[in-house]
Parts: structure tokens; sequence; C-alpha cells
């Protein structure tokens, strides 16, 4: 299985909701992340995580909530967000100690925000 | 901090070779990498090349690495319709994270 898993892949949603992002792999991967793209972009990092340990966090605004329950899991929960955080959210995974650099991204949760 | 750029949009007959240049700034980077996003989708690795090389070639696709120039290229030789397609030039820097370029929009023209 070499495959990264999104869901949802689409999701609308208001300034005062409360929803999740979801993000699978079975790859034995030890890193996870978190990307935003803008449309016609490149994705920009958000978060980084590593042996399930939060081990970076790009300056995003405290309305983005990552969360790694396991290793193979990584969730990141959204409140209260702006019609400019519409994007498509990418996770990536990869292996530790291997080529930095190397993901495997998933394809891409679709967020808008009305 | 690390600048890497691309050429926004380059447009190909089916049949054609392609060529997709990246230039950078840090020449610290171990590793060098190409993905491919296709429209509604994530990204995809196609190839990467180890800094001590100067070429690699994978099936249809040649990467170059001219480390003096800090430029980087792939080429993508007999295009088909199905290579149309954002293509990311991507460094890992000094923290193993990627850097990634603007992105290159490929049209192939059947």
């Amino acid at each position: 299985d070499t495959e990264v898993t999104q869901t949802p892949k689409h999701l609308v949603m208001g300034m005062t909701n409360k929803k999740s992002l979801k993000c699978e792999q079975h790859m034995g991967h030890r890193a996870m992340y978190w990307y935003k793209q803008k449309a016609k972009k490149p994705p920009e990092l958000m978060f980084v995580y590593s042996y399930e340990k939060l081990s970076i966090n790009e300056s995003v605004p405290s309305r983005f909530s990552p969360e790694c329950p396991n290793s193979s899991l990584l969730n990141l929960h959204l409140h209260a967000l702006q019609p400019e955080d519409s994007a498509l959210y990418l996770c990536a995974s990869s292996q530790e100690g291997g080529r930095g650099g190397e993901l495997f991204f998933g394809e891409g949760s679709r967020l808008t925000v009305l | 901090g690390e600048d890497v750029e691309q050429s926004l949009f380059l447009s190909v007959r089916e049949g054609d070779s392609s060529v997709i240049n990246c230039t950078y700034t840090d020449s610290s980077s171990t590793y060098l990498y190409w993905y491919k996003q296709e429209p509604g989708a994530g990204l995809q690795l196609l190839t990467y090349i180890f800094s001590n090389m100067d070429m690699k070639q994978d099936q249809r696709l040649t990467v170059l690495l001219n480390k003096k120039d800090k430029h980087l290229s792939l080429r993508i030789a007999d295009t088909q319709t199905g290579d149309s397609a954002i293509y990311f030039c991507a460094l890992n820097n000094a923290g193993n994270m990627l850097t990634f370029g603007g992105g290159t929009r490929l049209m192939v023209k059947p």
C-alpha cells in the first residue's frame, strides 16, 4: 500500500463551523506533513509530525490545530476559519532517515470557507 | 532562505521533447526533486537526483544538474498529452524540509 488517503475530498464550511480534515497512510512512515496550496502556487508547509510529535509549526494561525493520534493518522482541526483560508490542503508522509524530501502526497482536501 | 525559480508556462506539441528549467540559490541541498501535479490532484514524485550527480535518466525522463550555475532541468522525451500538468522542482534544505519552485504548467498540444 503506497497511498496516502485524505478525507473529505471537498469541504464547504462557514466561518463559525468546526470541521476536521483526515489523513491516513499505511506505509510505516514516521513523518507526516500538512501543506496548504493556493491556486497556481506551490504547496506551503504548515506542520510536520515526526514520530507522532509535532516537530515543525510554520507560524500557522491557531484556528488550524493539528493532531496525530497514531503513526498512521493525521488530522487537521479547523475552527473559525476565514475566506482566505480556502485552499487545497495536502497531507504527505515520508520515511524518517530516508532521502529528505521524498514525500508521498495524498490527493488533497479542497476547502471552501464562506 | 532558499530561492527556487521556474518559468510559469511551457507549451509543446505531442511527440516533441519538453525541457522544464529550475534555478536555485542555495547549493547545500543533498537531493533535488521533480514533482508532477495533475489538475485537482496531489503531487507525485517523478524523479530525483543526488547532488553529486550531473545527470540521471529514467525512461522518458532526463534530469540534468549544473551545480556551477545552480541550474536543474527536466527533459521529457516524446511528450504525450498525459504529461500535461504542473511540474515543481524542489530542494531539501538543512532541516530536510522541501523548498518548492513556483511550478511550470506544461501544456501538450495534439
